[in-house]
């Protein structure tokens, strides 16, 4: 059974800081990650893919990797209340096959004015 | 969300009552997903398509089918409605796991 996991929070955080959301995953074999936001009543939306171990950053957002430890994380700077959301991190299931990804069942970030 | 539509966005029907709900893309993806999202559960994956009339089943399929005779298209059938099968339903589309997916806006589904 694959499974990704993740804090479920909620994580409040003060305007202006970092945010830092994790996840780990069981299935070795994966080889992608993404982040998704979802406001409430609202689909998911990919906001960081990462395939490489290390960083990468795309804005105000950075996500991590590390494969040894099958760990990834997601950093907000200067978070604003806007960020408030539920952050859905998704793995590639291994093997190649066309059933894609799994999900956490996401973490629920709440930025304080 | 743009190249994607699903419908329709509510449905509120009886137990025991046959519902489709459609999904409708325009970006020639291969590959399209049935997902329903319940508080505790995150997103579960119903079925999947990676072509025209090539489905397989994801982890709740149970009292679920789905049929893809256009690329464009991706129906998703609950033959016999149940309470439990009150949820929201998402489709997603992608040209591979390694691209992530898009969502559409989901479809609120209700039965009583």
């Amino acid at each position: 059974q694959k499974e990704v996991e993740q804090n479920s929070g909620p994580l409040s955080v003060p305007e202006g800081a970092i945010a830092s959301l994790n996840c780990t995953y069981s299935d070795r074999g994966s080889q992608s990650f993404f982040w998704y936001r979802q406001y409430s009543g609202k689909s998911p939306e990919l906001i960081m893919s990462i395939y490489s171990n290390g960083d990468k950053e795309d804005g105000r957002f950075t996500a991590q990797l590390n494969k040894a430890s099958q760990y990834v994380s997601l950093l907000i700077r200067d978070s604003q209340p806007s960020d408030s959301a539920t952050y859905l991190c998704a793995a590639s299931n291994s093997g190649g096959g066309a059933d894609g990804l799994t999900f956490g069942k996401g973490t629920h970030l709440i930025i304080q004015p | 969300d743009a190249g994607i539509t699903q419908s329709p966005r509510h449905k509120v029907t009886e137990t025991g009552t046959p519902v489709t709900l459609r999904c409708h893309q325009t970006e020639n993806h291969r590959y399209m997903y049935w997902y329903r999202q319940d508080p505790g559960h995150g997103l579960r994956l119903i079925h999947y398509s990676y072509g025209v009339k090539d489905t397989d089943k994801g982890e709740v399929s149970d009292g679920y089918s789905v049929s893809r005779s256009k690329t464009e298209d991706f129906l998703l059938t609950l033959e016999s409605a149940t309470s439990s099968q009150t949820s929201v339903y998402f489709c997603a589309i992608g040209q591979g796991q390694d691209y992530g997916y898009t969502f559409g806006s989901g479809t609120r589904l209700t039965v009583v």
